[in-house]
């Protein structure tokens, strides 16, 4: 069966550390997501993708990148890790463009920032 | 953009329907109104979503107001497995904007 994987799905870290989440999809979807998820705040986009070498800022991008090299991964990194970063992420992938489409989300990973 | 609002939380008996609300009066008219819960520990999964007219399918039914300014995400019969937070979300072009949702907890 098609899947969404993350890993590592925990992770601790030292502030000013790079980190790098992965985000591996079988659906062959074009159009990829990130997301961070806090307490009072519900899920909030971090970047897409609509396609391999395509990517877009999302409403909370600053401090995160990501890149799509290929169409099954889109993974985030952060340059230089804060504790405001300490969050759970969740990766989405969806079909097509179309404000109809369901997102399918994987399983998510928790990142604390010391 | 475009928001919603949800009850924080809702209690529902066992077995009971459950009727949970939602309010999006600055909708646009392409926007669709998707509905998504998220288990304990786990990612949101996609529930139900509709345009214009009512929608079931095997896990819930949506009532879409008239005017499109609110909807109702109805479970027919709850269960434990049902508990969760429930998000009511627009989508705008491809992105969807998750408010804080609603907590549902089932009372056996």
């Amino acid at each position: 069966d098609a899947e969404i994987t993350q890993s590592p799905r925990h992770k601790i870290i030292e502030t000013g550390r790079q980190v790098t989440l992965a985000c591996h999809q079988t659906w062959n979807h074009n159009n990829m997501f990130w997301y961070r998820q806090d307490l009072g705040h519900g899920l909030r986009l971090i970047h897409y993708s609509y396609g391999v070498h395509d990517t877009n800022k999302g409403e909370v991008s600053d401090g995160y990148s990501v890149s799509r090299s290929n169409t099954e991964d889109l993974p985030l990194t952060l340059e230089s890790a804060a504790s405001s970063q300490t969050s759970v992420y969740f990766c989405a992938s969806k079909e097509g463009r179309g404000t109809y489409n369901e997102q399918f989300f994987g399983p998510g990973t928790r990142l604390t920032v010391l | 953009d475009a928001k919603t609002t949800q009850p924080n939380s809702m209690e529902s008996n066992e077995e009971e329907p459950v009727h949970l609300p939602c309010n999006h009066s600055t909708i646009s008219g392409t926007d669709y109104i998707h509905w998504y819960r998220q288990l304990p520990s786990q990612g949101p999964e996609y529930v139900i979503h509709g345009l214009t007219s009512n929608v079931n399918n095997r896990m819930a039914s949506l009532a879409i107001a008239e005017d499109r300014k609110s909807s109702t995400l109805i479970l027919h019969r709850a269960t434990l497995r049902d508990a969760a937070v429930y998000y009511c979300i627009l989508t705008t072009g491809n992105q969807f904007y998750f408010g804080t949702g609603t907590s549902l907890t089932v009372i056996p």
